[in-house]
């Protein structure tokens, strides 16, 4: 039968201003978080992580922020440019019984930045 | 090479048709993973290979699909008889190590396959 592709959440954020993307994951036993920046065409791209045993990190102009209490990630982009648009993956890796390290992604957001 | 390269960038398959999909790791990337991209969604596990093994084929949809990594480098993955639901790209990703957690995973550009 004919499928129907997904409508991608979308942000729309003014340049210069911040954007905070949220995900929410799915499993309690993730031991890394990670998110993806995928532009038209290209594959993901890694953008920062965070271990399971920390509640931020900081990169540039990149802030992730993780609750585990809530399973909750987010993605804060200060003074967003044009640059940046694109749509953002959180993943999650954990560890198989393989000894390998699984990534799962989730759903992404279309991020759209304003001149 | 400097990254992933994954060929053919673009395939048009009739349906019932057999294709290949390649994927050129990072030299020296011991993990490769394959993940499927339908439109509008994020991408799906498929398989994993550590060096030769693979280690993990839980997420190939059918026995339609079909992927090996020989000598541990150069990875193909394949589809037999092609249905219109195949279309998607077809991503591939390596990392330097096995099982080490912080380890970035670097991922090609993609195979975008449209079965007609």
């Amino acid at each position: 039968g004919e499928s129907v592709g997904l409508h991608l959440p979308t942000l729309s954020v003014q340049e210069g201003d911040n954007s905070i993307i949220n995900c929410a994951y799915s499993n309690s036993a993730s031991d890394y978080f990670i998110w993806y920046k995928q532009e038209s065409g290209k594959g993901p791209q890694f953008i920062i992580d965070i271990r399971s045993n920390m509640d931020k990190r900081q990169g540039q102009r990149v802030t992730v922020l993780l609750n585990k209490t809530v399973k909750h990630l987010s993605l804060q982009i200060a003074a967003t440019q044009p640059g940046d648009s694109a749509v953002y993956f959180c993943a999650e890796k954990y560890k198989m019984k393989t000894s390998y390290d699984k990534v799962i992604f989730g759903p992404g957001t279309s991020l759209s930045v304003i001149p | 090479g400097a990254g992933v390269s994954q060929s053919p960038r673009y395939k048009v398959a009739k349906r019932g048709q057999d294709v290949a999909l390649r994927c050129d790791p990072i030299s020296g990337h011991v993990s490769l993973f394959w993940y499927q991209q339908a439109l509008g969604q994020g991408p799906e596990f498929l398989t994993y290979f550590q060096n030769e093994a693979q280690l993990d084929k839980s997420g190939l949809p059918s026995d339609r699909f079909f992927a090996e990594r020989p000598e541990g480098s150069v990875s193909t993955l394949k589809i037999q008889r092609t249905q219109q639901e195949d279309s998607a790209v077809y991503l591939c990703a390596s990392s330097l190590y096995g099982g080490v957690m912080n380890t970035e995973a670097f991922f090609g550009q993609g195979t975008r396959l449209t079965v007609v």
